[in-house]
């Protein structure tokens, strides 16, 4: 089957890096990605990672080591309006259609 | 942008009822997602299908089914709805392919029932 771990709450400062971790079991992987979502809100599509290494997108980056089965978020310069919750999202599943959600980490950015 | 909608925001029924939740989106997407979202569980996939009439079940299907006649709509049906079906249920597309794979998510709906 498939199954992610991520730390359930992560507490920063304004101005700060944090990093999220994601482990994953899967059949199949084609990739991972990384979604925000804020209170009452969608989630929303952050990142994707279907090869080794890192991309970048402004204050945020994604990790993926396929051999680790592992990847994280990193969030620099912190502000407030990052607060939220982070989902891992692993797609796998025999011809990649099948999408896993882990439970979500949730950021506090205190001031 | 691409826009996905959901018939309704909130719902209230009451046990037993059959309880049909739709979802629509604009952008020709192949691959249409249901979610149902629980706190401190993330998002679980219920049912989720990459073509029309093509359906495949989640992690949770149990005491639900999908329809998928058009492209474009992507029904999530309540069969008899019980308690534990109380949740936030979230409808996603996708565009499909071996690309990078985003997902749009609907406002989602919050169901209660009675």
């Amino acid at each position: 089957g498939q199954s992610l771990e991520q730390p359930s709450e992560v507490t920063a400062v304004e101005g700060a890096i944090v990093q999220i971790n994601c482990t994953y079991q899967t059949s199949g992987f084609y990739g991972l990605s990384w979604y925000q979502q804020h209170d009452g809100g969608a989630p929303t599509f952050l990142s994707y990672n279907a090869l080794d290494g890192l991309e970048e997108t402004g204050r945020f980056s994604s990790f993926l080591s396929r051999s680790d089965s592992y990847g994280y978020l990193l969030l620099q310069e912190l502000q407030m309006k990052d607060s939220a919750s982070y989902f891992c999202a692993v797609r796998g599943g025999t011809g990649g259609f099948k999408t896993i959600f882990g439970a979500g980490t949730r950021l506090f950015v205190k001031a | 942008d691409v826009k996905v909608t959901q018939s309704s925001r909130y719902l209230v029924k009451r046990t037993g009822e059959k309880v049909f939740l739709e979802c629509v989106q604009d952008m020709d997407h192949e691959n249409m997602f249901w979610y149902r979202q629980d706190p401190g569980l993330g998002l679980r996939l219920i049912y989720f299908s990459y073509d029309v009439k093509m359906k495949e079940k989640g992690d949770i299907p149990e005491g639900y089914s999908v329809s998928r006649e058009k492209k474009e709509r992507f029904s999530l049906i309540l069969e008899s709805a019980s308690t534990n079906q109380t949740s936030m249920y979230l409808c996603a597309s996708s565009l499909g392919g071996a690309g990078v794979e985003t997902q749009y998510f609907g406002p989602g709906t919050r169901l209660l029932v009675l």
